[in-house]
């Protein structure tokens, strides 16, 4: 089965800093990768997908890059705030409704 | 729209005791889902439905676990008998399969089993 794996576990930030947070998958067959963000006490959130037909995708302070031929994808978030600490979520997917396999989560602080 | 809804919000419950937890997906979509979340495991699926069918529930952790999904707007989870060890969050999400799969989680439901 595939095996999703996220890198860093915990990252702290200065706020207006960049965030990087990378993983990387096993299965070639994957084609669907979302990016959850976790508060405390509340249910992960989708905040951006990606396609593996698509390179790079972005919403405002946020994108994600896909590299298929290397297995792994990334999050950046630039111009970092307060709000944006939480823990985040990769995952991956072959296909549509079917189950997602998640990363072990990265708790990102962003100091002020 | 409200979004996937579920209930109780906090469970607390002594071992031996049964549990059953709710889930209503948003309306329309088709794949349901439940997860439990600690921090030992994270996020662990533990089965899911397309059009009400369970497809996989090789996540289910014991027999003492079961669910249902008797119609597209319902879904529980039920524990039988709840021991101590199956404390965590447990979450829903729903997803409508032709739009692309995303899944949306609702707020869960955080279980001590005392």
């Amino acid at each position: 089965g595939e095996n999703v794996e996220q890198h860093p576990s915990t990252l702290s930030v200065q706020e207006g800093d960049s965030a990087v947070i990378k993983c990387t998958y096993s299965d070639s067959a994957s084609n669907y990768f979302p990016w959850y963000k976790q508060e405390l006490g509340k249910g992960p959130q989708l905040i951006i997908d990606i396609r593996s037909n698509v390179g790079e995708k972005k919403d405002q302070r946020i994108a994600v890059t896909l590299n298929k031929t290397a297995k792994h994808f990334s999050l950046h978030i630039t111009e970092t705030q307060p709000e944006d600490s939480a823990v985040y979520f990769c995952a991956a997917s072959i296909g549509t409704g079917n189950q997602f396999y998640f990363g072990t989560g990265t708790s990102l602080t962003v100091i002020p | 729209d409200a979004g996937v809804i579920q209930s109780p919000r906090h469970e607390v419950t002594e071992m031996g005791q049964e549990v059953t937890l709710r889930c209503k997906p948003i309306s329309g979509h088709n794949s349901l889902f439940w997860y439990r979340q600690t921090m030992m495991r994270g996020l662990e699926l533990l089965i899911y439905f397309n059009n009400n069918v369970p497809i996989d529930d090789s996540g289910m952790p014991e027999d003492r676990f079961s669910a249902k999904m008797p119609n597209a707007s319902f879904s529980t989870l039920k524990i039988q008998p709840s021991e101590p060890r199956d404390s965590a969050v447990y979450f829903c999400a729903s997803s409508l399969r032709l739009a692309g799969g995303a899944q949306y989680f609702g707020p869960g439901t955080r279980l001590l089993v005392l």
